[in-house]
């Protein structure tokens, strides 16, 4: 079946860690996205691809970075110089990056602070 | 600016009950998308429906229905006989026409929960 792979789906981060949450997906769709869910705040917006080797950061991107060498992988890694890294998140694709088609979305890792 | 508010942050109702759950959205564009989508306690988020802004028809599938009322910038949710695989956190969102969806603008969610 055709989705969104994210993995771990529980993840620890010790301090001064670099951590990677991995993203996968077999559905050929050009965009991917990463956004983090807190609590009462709903998705904001980390970083989008809108076609390999290319990306943009979103609202939120300080202390976190991404790769898309290949169209199946968006992968993203929470840096030492995120502070607060403690939270759902939430990796999703799209057919393009500017369609009206809706988003597709894996059921997401959790990362906390050891 | 583009803002999507959701007033309830959490909602409870007993099963079989009828809800609402109320989207108001804020745009300076004349065309645009509206979503929703549902997260069940596994995290994954689900769409429901899409709507464009120059169609106000309101929309029924099977037990949810959508009313979307663009002189008012709402797009409320409606789940009637409400039944327990119903308990989830529930998204509006809100993208412009021919925008990059890397402008899709969440709400912060409505949390219902149906009692048995």
């Amino acid at each position: 079946d055709g989705g969104i792979t994210q993995s771990p789906k529980y993840l620890f981060r010790k301090e001064g860690q670099n951590v990677t949450l991995s993203c996968e997906q077999n559905l050929n769709h050009d965009a991917m996205y990463w956004y983090r869910q807190d609590p009462g705040q709903g998705l904001r917006l980390i970083y989008y691809s809108q076609i390999v080797n290319d990306f943009q950061k979103g609202d939120i991107a300080e202390g976190y970075s991404v790769s898309r060498e290949k169209k199946e992988s968006f992968p993203l890694t929470v840096t030492s110089a995120q502070k607060n890294p403690t939270a759902f998140y939430l990796c999703a694709s799209s057919p393009t990056g500017w369609s009206n088609q809706p988003q597709h979305f894996g059921d997401g890792t959790r990362l906390s602070i050891l | 600016a583009q803002k999507v508010t959701q007033a309830q942050t959490e909602i409870s109702v007993v099963e079989k009950e009828d809800v609402t759950l109320d989207c108001v959205y804020e745009t300076r564009d004349t065309t645009y998308y509206l979503f929703w989508y549902k997260q069940p306690p596994s995290g994954e988020l689900v769409f429901l429906i899409r709507r464009n802004s120059f169609d106000e028809q309101n929309e029924i599938s099977g037990r949810y229905s959508w009313n979307f009322q663009k002189s008012t910038s709402s797009f409320n949710f409606t789940i009637t006989a409400s039944q327990v695989v119903d308990s989830a956190v529930y998204f509006c969102a809100l993208m412009n026409y021919g925008g990059s969806q890397g402008n899709l603008i969440f709400g912060k969610g409505t949390k219902l929960s149906v009692k048995p």
